[in-house]
């Protein structure tokens, strides 16, 4: 079993629809949580950070975490065509955690989103 | 600040040979981390390094290698390659390390 499970979709929906992404982790020693954004032959562009459990808002995206549950959502309202990409989470379980944990992000398969016109 | 870049950007290789890719870090950055990213596993820690140490190494043989010189640019070096390490790799560049900023990657075709 994977440490982070994403699903891979593909998801479709039309533009100005409300995109919820998800991922389940299984380590409870992750603390940082992270949402990326990979449009074809580039790479990852860092959308959301966040420390430990609770809401993130930065315009249109909203990110929540639920460690009780190792469960974490990205929420895009009013989706855009420039919005279709395929979108990454990530985890950490931070420096304080010890060696194994230096410059390591845990990812998720990614989730490809389309949005159509 | 300009962004974390990589050269060369596409690669063919054939098996058996070795190859090096290059990264430099955002300015001030000192924590570089490397990936694979495939279609078929994702993306992939490869290693960390900061002020020239490596710090972390993820489950990959000793064909893949790295260095951090002074001036915080990375290589990283794979050996005797075979067709499996066609792949994407990312480097991202950290003040914190559990903030990565990422590359656009090194696109490797082994043949």
């Amino acid at each position: 079993q994977k440490e982070v499970e994403q699903d891979p979709g593909p998801l479709s929906v039309p533009e100005g629809a409300i995109v919820s992404l998800n991922c389940t982790y299984s380590n409870s020693a992750f603390q940082y949580f992270m949402w990326y954004r990979q449009y074809s032959r580039k790479g990852p562009e860092l959308l959301m950070y966040t420390y430990s459990s609770g809401n993130k808002e930065d315009g249109r995206f909203t990110a929540q975490v639920d460690k009780s549950s190792k469960y974490i959502s990205l929420f895009i309202r009013d989706s855009q065509p420039s919005d279709s990409a395929t979108y990454l989470c990530a985890m950490s379980a931070g420096v304080n955690a010890g060696g194994t944990s230096y410059g390591k992000l845990t990812f998720g398969q990614g989730t490809i989103l389309t949005v159509h016109p | 600040k300009a962004g974390v870049t990589q050269t060369p950007r596409y690669l063919i290789k054939t098996r058996g040979q070795q190859v090096t890719l290059s990264c430099s870090p955002i300015s001030g950055h000192r924590s570089v981390s490397w990936y694979q990213q495939t279609p078929g596993q994702g993306l992939q820690f490869l290693f960390e390094y900061f002020s020239e140490t490596q710090r972390n190494k993820g489950n990959f043989p000793g064909r893949f290698s790295g260095r951090q010189f002074s001036n915080s640019r990375s290589e990283m070096n794979v050996s005797t390659l075979e067709l499996g390490d066609s792949a994407l790799y990312l480097c991202a560049s950290s003040f914190l390390t559990d903030t990565q900023y990422f590359g656009p990657g090194t696109r490797l075709t082994v043949l």
